[in-house]
């Protein structure tokens, strides 16, 4: 089946610590997508990579897909409070359809 | 800018009651979507609409129906709720096809079923 299993379900780490969150498919993807979600918000898109090996940064974030397309990892360097919230990946199968990972829900200790 | 409206934002039913969730965008957005989040489940698509015209199955469709009433609104109807609908549900709209852009979400809509 086209699922998107995503590990850990959630990471508590010291502020100013790193933070990686990781996205595995049993088939191929077309493309990945990441989201970001408040406590008590709503998703909000931060990236989209397409091509095999793709590796994106935005300031202290960095986005990688893997080689052979089924794998992608969030990480974040320094975590801040700012960083506080559920992190998101959705699986594109060229189907239409955007399947979503169960999420990663980030926590800060000052 | 707006960008996705829903509404309600909160709603509690009683068993067997019926109610339809509105969702409005207004960036001429193509392709729009519900989903529903619940608890160590991520985000599952209940239906999609890839063009103004078109509803298709996502995921979970079981206890739901759909209307792209227009290129801006499209409404998700339980018919008889069950405690099993009871869920945060989202609105989304994308520029381009399904599976190929970014989609914006509304706020949510918290629904309870007692």
């Amino acid at each position: 089946g086209q699922q998107v299993m995503q590990i850990p379900q959630y990471q508590h780490v010291q502020e100013g610590e790193d933070f990686t969150t990781y996205c595995n498919s049993s088939t191929t993807l077309s493309n990945i997508q990441w989201y970001k979600q408040r406590p008590g918000g709503h998703p909000v898109f931060l990236i989209q990579l397409v091509k095999s090996g793709e590796v994106k940064k935005q300031k202290r974030l960095t986005f990688q897909f893997g080689e052979a397309k089924k794998n992608s990892s969030l990480h974040i360097t320094a975590t801040q409070t700012t960083d506080v919230g559920t992190y998101f990946c959705a699986g594109g199968f060229g189907n239409e359809k955007l399947t979503f990972g169960t999420g990663t829900r980030l926590t800060i200790i000052p | 800018n707006a960008g996705v409206t829903q509404t309600p934002k909160f709603q509690v039913l009683k068993t067997g009651q019926s109610m339809t969730l509105q969702c409005a965008q207004d960036m001429n957005h193509n392709s729009m979507y519900w989903y529903r989040q619940d608890p160590g489940m991520g985000l599952r698509l209940i239906y999609y609409s890839a063009s103004e015209g078109t509803t298709d199955k996502g995921e979970v469709p079981n206890g739901y129906n759909v209307s792209r009433l227009n290129k801006r609104e499209f409404s998700l109807r339980l018919e008889s709720a069950a405690p099993s609908q009871t869920s945060v549900y989202f609105c989304a709209s994308s520029v381009v096809r399904p599976n190929t852009g970014e989609l914006f979400f509304g706020e949510g809509s918290r629904l309870t079923v007692l």
